[in-house]
Formats: C-alpha cells, sequence, structure tokens
C-alpha cells in the first residue's frame, strides 16, 4: 500500500516571502501521478498542481511550483510571492496510474499561514 | 452550471439510525468517489465507482455501504455499524479518460450524537 508523509503540520510565512511545503512517498509503482490540493475555511478541495511521475520536469502553475525527486521519493511545493489567500491546508495526495479508477492516498496536511 | 452537488451541508442523526448522504454530478463523468475526513487527517477513501451498477471498496469501508443506479448519482450510506460515522464527507469524480483530475464536491460534515 501507498503512503503519504507531510512532517510540517504547520507553517508560517510574511506576505509576499516564499515557503516551500514538504512530502515524501512511499509505493513500489514506477507509475504514478502526485497532486498537491489546497483546502481553505470553506472545506473544498482544490487541486493546486499535478505532477505525473514518467515527467522529470517539475510542474508549474503561476506561483505554484513542485521539486519532484522521484528517487528520494520526494514532492515538495513550493509557493512564491506568498498571499493572504494563499492560507489553508495544503494536502499531498499520490494515486496509481495503473488501470482502475482507485481513489487518492493522502498526506495529513499541512496549515499554512501567512502573515500580513 | 457543472458541478458536483452534495447535500445538506451539515446533517445530523441519533445514534443507531442510518443515514443516506447524497452526491451528484452533472459533469458526465464516470468514476466517482466517496472520501471521509476527521480532525488533523487527511482524507481516507471509503468506497468507489467505475461505471454504473459497479463499486469497490476503499480503505474504510465497514459500516458504510453505496449504490450507483445511475452515472450522475453516487449516494453513501452511514449505517448504524460505522462506529464513529462523525466526520467531514466529501465525494469527488472524474472523467474516465483523466482519471487523474479528480473534482471534489463542497462536502457533508454529518453529526451522530
Amino acid at each position: 500500500a501507498q503512503t503519504v508523509t507531510q512532517s510540517q503540520p504547520e507553517m508560517s510565512v510574511q506576505e509576499a516571502e516564499t515557503v516551500t511545503l514538504s512530502c515524501t512517498y512511499d509505493t513500489s509503482e514506477s507509475d504514478y501521478y502526485l497532486f498537491w490540493y489546497k483546502q481553505p475555511p470553506s472545506r473544498q478541495m482544490i487541486l493546486v498542481i499535478r505532477q505525473e511521475a514518467y515527467k522529470q520536469q517539475n510542474a508549474t502553475e503561476n506561483r505554484f511550483s513542485v521539486n519532484f525527486q522521484k528517487a528520494a521519493k520526494s514532492f515538495s511545493l513550493k509557493i512564491s510571492d506568498s498571499q493572504l489567500g494563499d492560507a489553508a491546508m495544503y494536502f499531498c495526495a499520490y494515486l496509481n496510474s495503473g488501470g482502475g479508477a482507485d481513489g487518492l492516498t493522502f498526506g495529513k496536511g499541512t496549515h499554512l499561514i501567512i502573515q500580513p | 452550471d457543472g458541478g458536483i452537488t452534495q447535500s445538506p451541508k451539515y446533517l445530523f442523526r441519533k445514534e443507531g439510525q442510518n443515514v443516506t448522504l447524497s452526491c451528484e454530478q452533472n459533469l458526465n463523468h464516470d468514476a466517482m468517489y466517496w472520501y471521509r475526513q476527521d480532525p488533523g487527517q487527511g482524507l481516507r477513501l471509503i468506497y468507489y465507482s467505475q461505471i454504473v451498477n459497479d463499486f469497490q471498496k476503499g480503505d474504510i469501508a465497514e459500516g458504510y455501504s453505496v449504490s450507483r443506479e445511475k452515472k450522475e448519482s453516487f449516494p453513501l450510506t452511514v449505517t448504524s455499524a460505522q462506529k464513529n460515522p462523525t466526520a467531514f464527507y466529501l465525494c469527488a469524480s472524474s472523467p474516465d479518460s483523466l482519471r487523474s483530475k479528480q473534482y471534489f464536491g463542497p462536502g457533508t460534515r454529518l453529526t451522530v450524537t
């Protein structure tokens, strides 16, 4: 079974600064997807960024980028120019890319606080 | 509007009663999922369904049941056998061809006393 570990229960950053959230995972598969989801106080899950394991290039979405280290099984999220609206819980998630409609495996989350 | 709806947003029940949570999507997605979220935890998979009339147990299926009679609907029943039913429940769906993209509903907060 796959596991996802987020070792930072809470992180705090000044507005406009850069912050990096950590995630490690364990799997015996070679092909899979990794995700970062944002959950604001409304509790709606919002997809931030997605990485396909077979792609060496790190995914980026505007101010959000990842550092994907496949050999180390590490998948960190960097948020540049932090904004007050970035304050939320952030979850790292894993999905096998094999056949079938498998569900996501989530980490326990990191609470991101943005200091004005 | 296209999307996933879950109703109601808050649900209260007495211990020993079964309760059914609604999940409807008009995205024409084939796959649907139910997750449970507890305080300080990530989401955990309860059940998933790839097509109509077919569904599979996830990691924590005990005490829950589902049905998939229509493509757009995937209701979850929390039975009296579920020992700790109070939680936040999220439904999701994904297109079969883009299984890696899961879209989430707004969730239902269930409180059992």
